[in-house]
């Protein structure tokens, strides 16, 4: 079956500091990715997707994340972490035809002031 | 524009009692689709349906029941609940099926007794 694994369950880090949050599918087939972001007492919204063109893609609020096809891996990054980043990170991975969208466990991110 | 809406927020059951956690949106998207989400397991899909009249399910349908009747609406049916089903029931919509970029509704919080 097709899964979706985030490596870190609990990640806490301090202001400015620098952040990468590790996501592994398995599935050889094409695969359009995402991440998901929630914040504490709101619902799910997009951070960002990859459906193909540049492996590197942008989203909002200065998130990143770089499409490795061959080692199955779509991380986020960024650069300098604000406090107001602290919320839940979900990685998820939509396979072609599939109808359906497969979500990693989550990875709760606590930024310290 | 409301986006997708559920209802109730909140919700205690005794165990064996039934009850319908409401879904609306009004974005005219085709795809619909139930989530629970479990600290530690991420969202996993319990039911989702590709239109009006067409339902399917997910990783978790057990104990769960839907229907669509119009595009609107998506209301999910717990026929006799289980302590196992105290979790956050999250309804999203998204244009198709392969867009992948779901909105989600605020959430709901059920207990079951």
């Amino acid at each position: 079956a097709q899964s979706v694994s985030q490596h870190n369950h609990h990640v806490i880090l301090s202001e400015a500091a620098s952040l990468e949050l590790g996501c592994n599918y398995s599935y050889g087939g094409t695969v359009n990715l995402f991440w998901y972001v929630q914040y504490p007492g709101q619902h799910l919204q997009l951070l960002l997707k990859y459906f193909s063109g540049d492996p590197l893609v942008k989203g909002i609020k200065g998130f990143e994340a770089e499409f490795i096809k061959s080692k199955f891996s779509f991380n986020l990054r960024k650069p300098s972490v604000q406090w107001s980043d602290t919320a839940e990170y979900f990685c998820a991975v939509l396979i072609q035809g599939a109808q359906k969208l497969v979500f990693g466990q989550g990875t709760r991110l606590t930024i310290n002031p | 524009n409301a986006g997708v809406t559920q209802t109730p927020k909140f919700q205690v059951l005794k165990t064996g009692q039934s009850m319908t956690l409401q879904c609306a949106q009004d974005m005219n998207h085709e795809y619909m689709s139930w989530y629970r989400q479990d600290p530690g397991m991420g969202l996993r899909l319990i039911h989702y349906s590709v239109g009006a009249g067409i339902t399917d399910q997910g990783e978790v349908p057990n104990g769960y029941n839907v229907s669509r009747s119009t595009t609107e609406d998506f209301p999910l049916r717990l026929l006799s609940a289980a302590p196992s089903q105290t979790s956050v029931y999250f309804c999203a919509s998204n244009v198709g099926p392969n867009t992948g970029e779901l909105f989600f509704g605020e959430g709901s919080r059920l207990t079951v007794l």
